[in-house]
């Protein structure tokens, strides 16, 4: 059975501090995802990693993937209020299917 | 990307009764997946919804109570039926379009709460 884990499960940080959210994963896949969820809200794409070393950047977000290690992080840099949200990460459950277990998600809170 | 609606954005039933929920993707799509996620939780897959063939179920979720249908390659369906207050969670509807980048998108969701 595929699981995901993702840490911390709750963050609260001052703006303008940098921090990593990591999202471990238990079988073999190349095809990680990781969206946003404001509250009340649907799920925004943020990155689909693809192969290992795959490393995106977007505004103040980056991701990467190390396939070998299982595990995936998300880099906030220099964070503001804006990025306040729930991050989820999502490994395919067999590879090709883009059938996704998702982990807990990361509820991260950005303080001015 | 893919713009998904879905219809009810939100619902209150009864217990014993059923739901339905429409998934409507902008444009012709290969995949369509439903996923539920009970408050304050992650989401879980309930199944594919492949056209022209039966949906295909993850464990633990059964035709019986998650009946779907796709009748062409923008729309699906997600009943749940004999509504039970566990069934209180939210409903998404999700497409890929197949192939690099394998992007996969999600409708806004449909709130059900059962009394």
């Amino acid at each position: 059975e595929l699981k995901v884990e993702q840490n911390p499960l709750f963050l609260s940080m001052q703006e303008g501090k940098n921090y990593t959210i990591y999202c471990n994963y238990s079988t073999t896949s190349d095809r990680l995802y990781w969206y946003r969820q404001d509250p009340g809200k649907s799920l925004e794409s943020l990155f689909v990693l693809l192969s290992n070393g795959a490393v995106k950047q977007e505004g103040r977000l980056m991701a990467s993937l190390d396939t070998k290690a299982r595990l995936s992080t998300l880099h906030i840099t220099a964070a503001v209020h804006d990025l306040s949200a729930t991050y989820f990460c999502a490994v395919d459950l067999i590879q090709g299917a883009q059938k996704l277990v998702f982990g807990q998600g990361t509820r991260l809170t950005i303080n001015p | 990307s893919a713009v998904i609606s879905q219809k009810p954005s939100r619902d209150i039933c009864q217990r014993g009764t059923s739901l339905t929920i429409q998934c409507q993707v902008d444009s012709q799509v290969t995949m369509m997946f439903w996923y539920r996620q009970q408050p304050g939780q992650s989401l879980t897959l309930i199944a594919t919804a492949n056209q022209g063939s039966e949906a295909t179920y993850e464990s633990g979720f059964v035709i019986d109570k998650f009946p779907i249908s796709r009748p062409n390659l923008t729309f699906s369906t997600l009943t749940v039926s004999n509504l039970s207050p566990e069934d209180s969670s939210i409903y998404l509807c999700s497409s890929s379009p197949g192939g690099a980048p394998y992007e996969q998108y999600f409708g806004p969701g449909t709130r059900l709460t059962v009394t």
